[in-house]
């Protein structure tokens, strides 16, 4: 099966800054990559997403970008605002197969913001 | 629309004490699937079903069984609880396996005593 990697673990920025989040995946037939932001005591949710036949995707100050050929793709916020505060989970998804649909995610990156 | 919800909460079994996590969804999704998330470890699928009738295990399965009522329900058995199931336990529902956006419901936090 799939294998994600996702470094830091934890990350601590100043309010403003910037944060980049990376993540690496074993299987090159995964072609969707979705970012989860989990905050204190709640559910997972879908912050962005990305596939395949896309190398970069952008929703106000949050970006993903995607390099199939490395297999490795990155997070990055900028302009920081305290309430970015959470856990972020990267996955991926292999599109073929018995395993089409699951995800398989990484292990998280606690971000704090600092004010 | 109520989403993906889940039932208990919160619970605390005694060891080798059974339950069952319930989870039902209204958004008419087709594929249903059972994560423990647990420090440190981010979430890994137990179970799922990617179409009402089918079932198949996921990474740590052991331990847990589960049942897709219908097309809306998909309930998680533990049969003999043990002190290393103590998690926090997410449902989610996809529309289509394929289609990849997983809405996650709000989990259930379970402690084995």
């Amino acid at each position: 099966g799939e294998n994600v990697e996702q470094h830091p673990s934890t990350l601590s920025v100043q309010e403003g800054d910037s944060a980049v989040i990376k993540c690496t995946y074993s299987d090159s037939a995964s072609n969707y990559f979705p970012w989860y932001k989990q905050e204190l005591g709640k559910r997972p949710q879908l912050i962005i997403d990305i596939r395949s036949n896309v190398g970069e995707k952008k929703d106000q100050r949050i970006a993903v970008t995607l390099n199939k050929t490395a297999k490795h793709f990155s997070l990055h916020i900028t302009e920081t605002q305290p309430e970015d505060s959470a856990v972020y989970f990267c996955a991926a998804s292999i599109g073929r197969g018995s395993t089409l649909g699951r995800l398989y995610f990484g292990r998280g990156t606690q971000l704090t913001v600092w004010p | 629309n109520a989403g993906v919800t889940q039932t208990p909460k919160f619970q605390v079994l005694k060891t080798g004490q059974s339950m069952t996590l319930q989870c039902a969804q209204d958004m008419n999704h087709n594929s249903m699937y059972w994560y423990r998330q647990d420090p440190g470890m981010g979430l890994r699928l137990i179970y799922y079903s990617a179409s009402e009738g089918t079932t198949d295990k996921g990474e740590v399965p052991n331990g847990y069984n589960v049942s897709r009522l219908n097309k809306r329900e998909f309930s998680l058995r533990l049969e003999s609880a043990a002190p290393s199931q103590t998690s926090v336990y997410f449902c989610a529902s996809t529309r289509l396996a394929g289609e990849n956006e997983q809405f996650f419901g709000p989990g259930t936090r379970l402690t084995v005593l």
